[in-house]
């Protein structure tokens, strides 16, 4: 049973850079992709990017200047950071598994403040 | 973007009655289409894909059909477990989901 769990600061500052990790267990992360979502009040659920263990990704282009997700192997493990961060970005954070274009297994999210 | 708009927003429903959940998309996506299910507090959780596709794990009361624009999620008789919201997700284009309805105990 695939299991995912988000971590990572809770408050972040405006204009610095929201870093968040997910630890994957229950399958080995050289498989499937790798996706991050978050739902804030304002816009819904926002699908952020995707990362898969060969390297490849595919980043939301109205977030792509910002976002950088990356899959550490050795530590079944993949990552977010999304840059230059405002109000605008406070949302509950999911990292979640599955193909390029569905979302099979997912955490149980992450809230991320961004306030000073 | 594809924009994808549920309705209703509210659906209330009592156990054992059937439930129909419709998303509409504003191009075509043909058959690019998943719905998920999420409580709160808990992780969302993966029903359909391909519009019409259990997900693995599944109960056969959860249904999915449609392409192109029009899409239906039907539940064919409401257990207290369903009463959640539901999106639906296209991947036709970069993936975008709907705004959700809440479907709750009438």
């Amino acid at each position: 049973q695939v299991q995912l769990q988000e971590s990572g600061p809770g408050l972040v500052r405006p204009s610095e850079t929201l870093s968040l990790t997910c630890t994957v267990s229950g399958v080995s992360i050289n498989s499937f992709f790798w996706s991050w979502i978050r739902q804030s009040p304002g816009k819904g659920l926002e699908w952020i990017g995707y990362s898969h263990f060969s390297g490849s990704h595919n980043y939301n282009p109205s977030l792509k200047s910002r976002v950088t997700m990356s899959v550490d192997t050795s530590n079944n493990q993949f990552s977010l950071k999304l840059t230059s961060v405002t109000a605008a970005d406070s949302a509950v954070y999911y990292c979640a598994s599955g193909g390029s274009g569905t979302l099979a297994d997912w955490g149980q999210g992450t809230l991320v403040t961004v306030a000073s | 973007e594809i924009v994808l708009t549920q309705s209703p927003a509210t659906l209330s429903v009592s156990p054992g009655e059937r439930a129909t959940l419709s998303c509409r998309a504003s191009q075509s996506v043909s058959t690019n289409l998943a719905w998920y299910q999420h409580k709160p507090g808990q992780a969302p959780r993966f029903l359909i894909y391909g519009a019409s596709n259990r997900a693995a794990g599944i109960p056969d009361r959860f249904s999915g059909s449609g392409s192109g624009t029009e899409f239906t999620l039907t539940i064919s008789s409401l257990q207290s477990d369903d009463f959640a919201l539901y999106y639906c997700q296209q991947y036709n284009t970069w993936p975008t989901f709907g705004q959700g309805t809440k479907v709750e105990i009438k």
